[in-house]
């Protein structure tokens, strides 16, 4: 069975802070999508990485794959109150194909 | 404006009730998810159609029977549910093939008495 352990799962920063949320796995995958999900609306999908050692950056947010494809990396630069919302992070399973999500990380910027 | 709803957005029944979340999308998409997210748990992969076709089951009791008509709709029948199927579900659509990014619905948040 293919697992995606996500840490920390719950965070509480001050505005202008950084952080990294990170996605981990002993399992190879052939992607690895992050979300954001806020209150009362369904996950939005932020980036699709493929490729092992890629990084994609999206103005503030820095997305890398690691080497081996089995984790991955969420950095925020100066995090903003808009940020707040819950991070997801998914797999793409090289065996089926299917999206093996984690378990999650609620991010929360306090002006 | 997502491209996929859902209706309801909240359905409170009782656990002898029966009754149909719906899923709409407007995306051209040629599959659809059913997913269903707990406090503190991984999105948990229900159903999945392809070109109307199921091709995935992943052991869901027999009280939630979902229905694709057509590529741009998808139902989830609710019968006899229990305490513990309360939660948020999810509709999502995709292009077929790997790596294809998911687009969800704001879900329904499902509370049963």
């Amino acid at each position: 069975t293919q697992l995606l352990e996500q840490s920390p799962q719950f965070l509480s920063i001050q505005e202008g802070e950084n952080l990294t949320v990170y996605c981990n796995s002993s399992s190879v995958f052939s992607s690895l999508q992050w979300y954001r999900q806020e209150p009362g609306e369904g996950p939005v999908l932020l980036v699709t990485v493929v490729t092992g050692g890629e990084v994609k950056k999206l103005k503030r947010l820095t997305f890398q794959f690691g080497d081996a494809r089995k984790d991955s990396s969420l950095h925020i630069t100066a995090a903003q109150p808009g940020d707040t919302g819950l991070y997801l992070c998914a797999g793409g399973s090289s065996n089926t194909g299917k999206l093996i999500f984690g378990q999650g990380t609620t991010l929360q910027v306090k002006p | 404006e997502t491209g996929v709803t859902q209706t309801p957005r909240h359905l409170v029944m009782g656990m002898t009730n029966k009754k149909s979340l719906k899923c709409e999308q407007h995306l051209g998409h040629n599959a659809m998810y059913w997913y269903k997210q707990s406090a503190k748990k991984p999105l948990e992969l229900m159903f999945v159609y392809s070109l109307e076709e199921r091709v995935e089951n992943n052991s869901v009791p027999s009280r939630f029977s979902p229905e694709c008509p057509n590529s741009s709709h998808l139902f989830l029948h609710l019968h006899t549910l229990q305490p513990e199927d309360s939660a948020l579900y999810l509709c999502a659509s995709s292009q077929n093939g790997r790596n294809q990014p998911q687009h969800f619905g704001d879900g329904t948040r499902l509370s049963i008495l």
